[in-house]
């Protein structure tokens, strides 16, 4: 089955811990993005990867951490540093030479 | 940063309505994508169209790079069309590899 796995889809935690989001594709693109979702607010941009081992910040990466070791993977990591952690992570992806760009199916974080 | 403004923020039809969603972005842009957002938080691929016309079905969109704006258009309008549409862009050139979104349209369609 092709695609975007983003788990787990639902997320709780308690405030001052770290939690680890995990984004698998499997469609061989080469660039990977995580957006964050408010409600009834658009995505703002995270994190993004063109390339393994490369990654850059986007326009709300304060408290955020990434990895990219593999092409395949890309987590995002909530460090207990950001301050309004609860929202909807989702992760996207593109291929190299396209500007389009697929999302997944998002998993929903709840911090107390 | 580039702007991105969707119009009507909300949007109450009956089934067999036809609609129209617009943007207006601040910038040239190197890409515009509409999504659709299900009740399930998933995003949806409507559109890619950076300029142009594009038809799927009872959805088209257009967008006229050149004033800066993108209409999705939606025909005939059915329940399952209810949700939230997005419209984002890229630009060119430096800064972030990343899409600029909307606040949306919430559009509700009733039986």
């Amino acid at each position: 089955d092709g695609g975007i796995t983003q788990s787990p889809k639902y997320l709780f935690r308690k405030e001052g811990q770290n939690v680890t989001l995990s984004c698998e594709q499997n469609l061989n693109h080469d660039a990977m993005y995580w957006y964050r979702q408010d409600p009834g607010q658009g995505l703002r941009l995270i994190y993004y990867s063109q390339i393994v081992n490369d990654f850059q910040k986007g326009d709300i990466a304060e408290g955020y951490s990434v990895s990219r070791e593999k092409k395949e993977s890309f987590p995002l990591t909530v460090t207990s540093a950001q301050k309004n952690p609860t929202a909807f992570y989702l992760c996207a992806t593109r291929q190299g030479g396209s500007y389009e760009q697929y999302f997944g199916p998002g998993t929903r974080l709840t911090v107390t | 940063g580039i702007q991105v403004e969707q119009s009507p923020p909300d949007l109450i039809l009956q089934e067999g309505a036809n609609s129209t969603l617009r943007c207006n972005f601040s910038d040239s842009v190197n890409n515009l994508q509409w999504f659709h957002q299900n009740p399930w938080g998933q995003l949806i691929n409507l559109f890619y169209i950076p300029s142009g016309t594009k038809q799927n079905g009872r959805l088209s969109a257009t967008t006229v790079a050149t004033e800066r704006y993108s209409l999705l258009y939606i025909s005939s309008s059915q329940t399952t069309d209810s949700g939230v549409y997005f419209c984002a862009v890229g630009i060119p050139g430096g800064g972030a590899d990343g899409l600029t979104f909307g606040k949306g349209t919430h559009l509700i369609i009733q039986p």
